[in-house]
């Protein structure tokens, strides 16, 4: 069954401190592969997303994240941390349908 | 990308009694889904909001619980019937015409 694990629970990261965000899917096909972010109270904003071509996907707000299909992995990253990176980060992979399985979140805790 | 207008935004409601939430998109939509997102637990998918026709339902979800209706591209409904304390959550609401879809910012519903 297709499947998203996000190991990290919590993270925290210092203010000007790159971020990684650690996600590994479990899917038969080429996947379909996302990272959402989730502020306190807020719905789901899509950072970026991976469908084919080049592994390095940019994103919105500084963001990018990697695929490596031999490691079945897609880490999000962030070169400098703002305080308002504080978040909810989800990974999820497109499964058939059009539909979307998450992954169990990562809570992004930023220090100054 | 689609904007997704959901309300309530938030309600509190008594054990018994049932709650729709709407779900209004910008343009038209190929696809429209609904997701329960539980306290502290990441999205899990209620089912797939067919224009027309009958909602395709996870596992674990049951239309006489989870009544949804799709009028047309743009508009959708969820309604939590019955309600239990269980029941207590955010319910998004999902769409667009590709992979990765826009969210709506969600009805956070307490039950009593």
């Amino acid at each position: 069954a297709q499947s998203v694990t996000q190991p990290d629970i919590h993270i925290t990261v210092s203010e000007g401190a790159s971020l990684e965000l650690r996600c590994n899917y479990s899917y038969g096909a080429t996947p379909y592969l996302f990272w959402y972010v989730q502020s306190p109270g807020q719905g789901l904003q899509l950072l970026l997303k991976y469908f084919s071509g080049d592994t390095l996907v940019q994103g919105i707000k500084g963001f990018e994240a990697e695929f490596k299909r031999s490691q079945s992995s897609f880490n999000l990253r962030k070169p400098s941390v703002h305080w308002s990176d504080a978040a909810e980060y989800f990974c999820a992979v497109g499964v058939g349908g059009n539909k979307l399985v998450f992954g169990a979140g990562t809570i992004l805790r930023v220090k100054s | 990308s689609a904007v997704i207008s959901q309300k309530p935004s938030r309600d509190i409601c008594q054990r018994g009694t049932s709650l729709t939430i709407q779900c209004q998109v910008d343009s038209q939509v190929t696809m429209m889904f609904w997701y329960r997102q539980q306290p502290g637990q990441s999205l899990t998918l209620i089912a797939t909001a067919n224009q027309g026709s009958e909602a395709t339902y996870e596992s674990g979800f049951v239309i006489d619980k989870f009544p949804i209706s799709r009028p047309n591209l743009t508009f959708s409904t969820l309604t939590v019937s019955n309600m239990s304390p269980e029941d207590s959550s955010i319910y998004l609401c999902s769409g667009g015409d590709g992979i990765g879809y826009t969210f709506g910012s969600g009805t956070r519903l307490t039950v009593v």
